[in-house]
């Protein structure tokens, strides 16, 4: 089955400094690629989220990059602010099933 | 967002017990999940169902068991709790079309001693 891995675990950037949290895939038939932001004590919400017929998608200081070649995909915060202090969770769908497989979360801390 | 929602939102139990977590939506939506979040392990699924004749074990349903009562119901159960399954867990819904976000609830903590 589909397995995802994520790293770093935990990451700490200054305040308007860029942030790369990078995410590993294992089911070529995967074609769905979310990522989740969770803050503390909160419930995980979308931020963004790829397809496999797209190699690049942004929103405003985020960005999301997709290899489908070499499985891997990549969340980019750049300028970063306290508010972007939380846990991020990257995810595949499992072989296309809309079911989906999470990495095991970074934590980013972003220091004043 | 109170468009999903869980109940309880902690709880306390011995092993052995038998618990029900329930969750509900109003969104409208077909499909709906049961996770559990452990530290350092991200969100594991245990249980999905794409509508409401639909149940499938996800990576971890050993100890577990659902039942759908409805397209807005989603119910996990615990049929004798044991301490590792002390752990965070959400529900979350999904549509059928469009965008496959999915809409997690607030989160029942749960503690088995």
């Amino acid at each position: 089955g589909e397995n995802v891995e994520q790293h770093p675990s935990t990451l700490s950037v200054q305040e308007g400094d860029s942030a790369v949290i990078k995410c590993t895939y294992s089911d070529s038939a995967s074609n769905y690629f979310p990522w989740y932001k969770q803050e503390l004590g909160k419930r995980p919400q979308l931020i963004i989220d790829i397809r496999s017929n797209v190699g690049e998608k942004k929103d405003q200081r985020i960005a999301v990059t997709l290899n489908k070649t070499a499985k891997h995909f990549s969340l980019h915060i750049t300028e970063t602010q306290p508010e972007d202090s939380a846990v991020y969770f990257c995810a595949a769908d499992a072989g296309g099933a809309q079911k989906l497989v999470f990495g095991q979360g970074t934590r980013l801390t972003i220091n004043p | 967002d109170a468009d999903v929602t869980q109940t309880p939102r902690n709880r306390i139990t011995k092993t052995g017990k038998r618990i029900m977590l329930e969750c509900s939506q109003t969104k409208g939506h077909d499909r709906m999940y049961w996770y559990r979040q452990d530290p350092g392990l991200g969100l594991r699924l245990i249980y999905y169902s794409f509508d409401v004749k639909d149940i499938n074990k996800g990576e971890i349903s050993d100890g577990y068991s659902v039942s759908r009562q409805a397209q807005a119901k989603f119910s996990l159960s615990l049929e004798s709790a044991i301490p590792n399954q002390t752990a965070l867990y959400f529900c979350a819904t999904s549509g059928t079309t469009g965008s496959y976000e999915q809409y997690f609830g607030p989160g029942t903590r749960l503690t088995v001693t």
